[in-house]
């Protein structure tokens, strides 16, 4: 099955600075990959996510890149801001052969903290 | 905006004890899954969802749990005999089941389990 390696557990980054997050997959199959943001105590929400035939993506502060040969992603955060500040966590998912049969295979987490 | 919810917040119970989380998902939305977070660790699928019969499960999901549509609206998990090693946060999402695409996965706020 899917493996989904993330990097690193924990990051700092003064207010203004960028922050990136890394993470690997195992399963060449795998064709759809979300980020999500996790505060404390609350439900993950998807921030961004990217196909497997687009490279790079980008919502205003954030971006993701998609290198399928090397089978790893990247989330970007740039001008980051104290609200930046929580765990997030890539996925990564083949389509199935029935669609909605697509269950998430989560890295395991990166704690981004904003220093002011 | 419409939201998956989850109830209880919080359940205690005793180890051997039966438990049922219930989850309303997003009315229009096809695909239902369980997933669950041990604390500080990532979240992993648990099962999947569809058309009123499980699509997937992962190992987690062994002869102790079961899902449920037992109405129009809510979607259950069962554990039957719980053990201390299930207390984790389960999370319920679901998605729209749209041809041809991924559909993001919306989730709920989460159900607390704590096994004593």
């Amino acid at each position: 099955g899917e493996n989904v390696e993330q990097h690193p557990s924990t990051l700092s980054v003064q207010e203004g600075d960028s922050a990136v997050i890394k993470c690997t997959y195992s399963d060449s199959a795998s064709n759809y990959f979300p980020w999500y943001k996790q505060e404390l105590g609350k439900r993950p929400q998807l921030i961004i996510d990217i196909r497997s035939n687009v490279g790079e993506k980008k919502d205003q502060r954030i971006a993701v890149t998609l290198n399928k040969t090397a089978k790893h992603f990247s989330l970007h955060i740039t001008e980051t801001q104290p609200e930046d500040s929580a765990v997030y966590f890539c996925a990564a998912t083949p389509r199935g052969t029935n669609f909605g049969n697509e269950k998430l295979t989560f890295g395991t987490g990166t704690r981004l903290t904003i220093i002011p | 905006e419409p939201e998956v919810t989850q109830t209880p917040s919080h359940q205690v119970t005793q180890m051997g004890q039966e438990v049922i989380l219930r989850c309303v998902p997003i009315s229009n939305h096809l695909y239902f899954y369980w997933y669950r977070q041990i604390l500080g660790q990532k979240v992993e699928f648990l099962v999947s969802f569809y058309n009123n019969e499980i699509s997937e499960k992962s190992e987690i999901f062994d002869d102790q749990f079961s899902v449920e549509r037992p109405d129009g609206s809510n979607f259950t998990l069962k554990i039957r005999s719980t053990k201390l090693e299930d207390s984790a946060m389960y999370f319920c999402a679901s998605s729209e089941g749209l041809a041809g695409s991924y559909n993001e996965q919306f989730f709920g706020p989460g159900t607390r389990l704590t096994v004593l």
